[in-house]
């Protein structure tokens, strides 16, 4: 199977909360990303968290951890039309190749008005 | 620069062409990576610089693709005799240092191959 999967679309209504799901496969993945990518734009950074780390929080963005399950999320609050875009999850290793992300496919968060 | 700059930004060719793609970091980033994105994909990982030194040429897809950084800054992605199946978008990262707790992707080239 794929190294990180991801739901391809979410839609949801202006001011209620986003959640986008990614699982990956990796245990020894060091640290774990999420990417915006808006139309026309380069793949923004929008935060990232260390693997021993269950929790982070960013203003709007909450991103949690499940290591065990191997399992990633990210909650974006009061969600907006400007958040509408493509999400990528994605990993680094350990050790050699941390330098490599492994990406998923995208979920394209749509945000109705 | 303020972010990673890529150009051209849009490139169409002809099967069978050569093309170059360029990529010029932030200043002060020793490490730059390319990675190909097909339509409806996420990025896959191409090759990857430590200064001018090619770390890691593990990604690229076959032998007509080379990349180099020669002075440890701008970086050239080379495809010989291209094919349709190399249309993509090819993005361009930098990170200050080793290993990519931060890495900054530029805005890409697409690139058509007719």
């Amino acid at each position: 199977g794929e190294d990180v999967e991801q739901s391809l679309f979410l839609s949801v209504r202006e001011g209620d909360s986003s959640v986008i799901n990614c699982t990956y496969t990796d245990s020894s993945s060091t640290y774990l990303y999420w990417y915006k990518q808006e139309p026309g734009a380069g793949l923004q950074l929008l935060t990232y968290i260390f693997s021993n780390m269950d929790m982070k929080q960013d203003q709007r963005l909450t991103v949690l951890l499940n290591k065990k399950d191997k399992h990633l999320s990210l909650r974006i609050a009061d969600t907006q039309t400007g958040d509408s875009a493509i999400y990528f999850c994605a990993e680094s290793k350990s050790g050699a190749g941390s330098y490599q992300l492994t990406f998923g496919k995208g979920t394209k968060l749509s945000v109705i008005p | 620069g303020a972010g990673v700059s890529q150009s051209p930004r849009y490139k169409v060719t002809k099967r069978g062409q050569d093309v170059a793609l360029r990529c010029d970091p932030i200043s002060g980033h020793v490490s730059l990576y390319w990675y190909r994105q097909a339509l409806g994909q996420g990025p896959e990982f191409l090759t990857y610089f430590n200064y001018e030194a090619q770390q890691d040429k593990s990604g690229l897809p076959n032998d007509r693709f080379s990349a180099e950084r020669p002075e440890g800054s701008i970086s050239t992605l080379t495809i010989q005799r291209t094919e349709q199946r190399d249309s993509a978008m090819y993005r361009c990262a930098s990170s200050f240092g080793q290993g990519n707790t931060e890495a900054f992707f530029g805005q890409g080239t697409r690139l058509t191959v007719v």
